[in-house]
């Protein structure tokens, strides 16, 4: 079974400042993890993926992700925040990278920027 | 990338009545394609997985009978809600794969807001 918990619901940082979005996962097999972004009465659009390469995973708008085996993590960061930047964020785990898996997700973040 | 469209964007029915949401991959063919429900402020549940030419496979806890999926084509799948009440008030999202270069990732549809009165 998998399983995605990311860690606060809300976070907000000021324009220019870090952001750090948090996510723990949970599988029973090696987790193919990723990171979607969700503006207001919208789908989702992927910002990044880890497939099981490098661990370091750079993605779309600045955005890059660490795999951290030991420590059953794969948190969001991004050096500094853009007002754009505002939205829900949501991590998710899947068995596979392909896209006929199902994907399991967190219950999300939402990020606020302010000026 | 590929893209995904859904229709209606909005909708605001009456108890008792059905409505049907359709989910088209506008430039790309989907065998698959998935059916998420969002609960305000929480996050996606997977309902379903629409197979084309077969039947869905709903997940543990999604009644069939109630929410009807049909993939009538390659490129279409539809979501009808029967009989719906107020706690079937949601957004309704739904992917489907394709490719991404040279590998496979879901692509989301914008989403429908389904609002039962």
């Amino acid at each position: 079974a998998q399983s995605v918990t990311q860690l606060g619901s809300h976070v907000s940082v000021s324009e220019g400042a870090l952001v750090l979005l948090r996510c723990n996962y949970s599988s029973s097999v090696p987790p193919y993890l990723f990171w979607y972004v969700q503006y207001p009465n919208q789908g989702l659009q992927l910002l990044l993926k880890y497939t099981s390469a490098a661990t370091l995973v750079k993605g779309i708008n600045g955005f890059e992700a660490e795999f951290k085996k030991s420590e059953t993590s794969f948190h969001l960061t991004k050096p500094s925040a853009h007002m754009s930047d505002a939205a829900e964020y949501f991590c998710a785990v899947s068995e596979a990278a392909g896209g006929y898996n199902k994907l399991i997700f967190g219950a999300g973040t939402r990020l606020a920027v302010h000026p | 990338g590929a893209v995904v469209s859904q229709h209606p964007s909005r909708v605001i029915c009456k108890s008792g009545t059905s409505v049907k949401i359709e989910c088209r991959s506008l430039d790309f063919q989907a065998t698959t394609m998935f059916w998420y429900r969002q609960f305000p402020k929480q996050s996606l549940m997977l309902m379903a997985t629409s197979n084309e030419g077969s039947k869905a496979t709903y997940e543990q806890g999604v009644e069939k009978d109630k929410f009807l999926i049909n993939h009538a084509s390659l490129t279409l799948s539809t979501l009808t809600v029967t009989s719906a009440h107020p706690e079937d008030s949601s957004f309704y999202i739904c992917s489907a794969p394709g490719l991404a270069g040279e590998r496979y990732e879901q692509f989301f549809g914008p989403g429908t807001r389904l609002t039962v009165l």
